[in-house]
């Protein structure tokens, strides 16, 4: 079955610290997400990415994130000046096409801010 | 935006029993997946079903769109099945959203 992949699994963070995942959706996907689980929690939806660019994204997703696709492969989040809540498991996904498609997900990378 | 509830929030089994895990939403739906996360946090997928009925293995799903449900049914539990299981869903826009889930033990 195709995977998508991220990278690192885990990682630990000073607070006010710089933190990019890095996320290898599958490889004829068009739709690319970031979700976001604290410890304990449901997984909650960051952003969308379409075509190069953001399509959807929530409250959570302010000015401290943001998202690229650097490469025709790859697919990056990246955290600004992290904060002690952003520790939570982050999980890119992918899919092919709106509706009537399973969406997949990552393994999940953990982030610690200590 | 759509709103996604699952019950029981708990359940503790036996090896060897069969449960029905529940989950309800407020909207139409295009997708409609169900995920087991794993103790190490890993999400699988189970099934994409946002109508009818599926199995794999132990493993079935029913989703009634008209009537705003889905239900997973695990038959014959293993320690392996404990984990907690997500119902997610979309509406109009593509994002999965989530339900809480229901944390399941399976016990020796």
């Amino acid at each position: 079955e195709p995977e998508v992949t991220q990278t690192p699994s885990h990682q630990v963070t000073q607070m006010g610290q710089e933190v990019i995942l890095r996320c290898v959706p599958i490889s004829n996907h068009l739709y690319f997400y970031w979700y976001r689980q604290i410890l304990g929690q449901k997984v909650e939806f960051l952003v969308s990415f379409y075509n190069n660019e953001i399509s959807e994204k929530s409250e959570i997703f302010d000015d401290q994130f943001s998202v690229e696709r650097p490469d025709g492969s790859n697919f990056t989040l990246k955290i600004r000046s992290t904060k002690l809540e952003d520790s939570a498991m982050y999980f890119c996904a992918s899919t092919r096409g709106l509706g009537g498609n399973t969406i997949y997900f990552g393994e999940g990378s953990w982030l610690t801010v200590v | 935006g759509i709103q996604v509830e699952q019950s029981p929030p708990d359940l503790i089994l036996q090896e060897g029993a069969n449960s029905t895990l529940r989950c309800n939403f407020s909207d139409s739906v295009n997708n409609l997946q169900w995920f087991h996360q794993n103790p190490w946090g890993q999400l699988i997928n189970l099934f994409y079903i946002p109508s009818g009925t599926k199995q794999n293995g132990r493993l079935s799903a029913t989703t009634v769109a008209t009537e705003r449900y889905s239900l997973l049914y695990i038959s014959s539990s293993q320690t392996t099945d404990s984990g907690v299981y997500f119902c997610a869903v979309t509406g109009t826009a593509s994002k999965l959203t989530f339900g809480t889930g229901t944390r399941l033990q399976v016990t020796l």
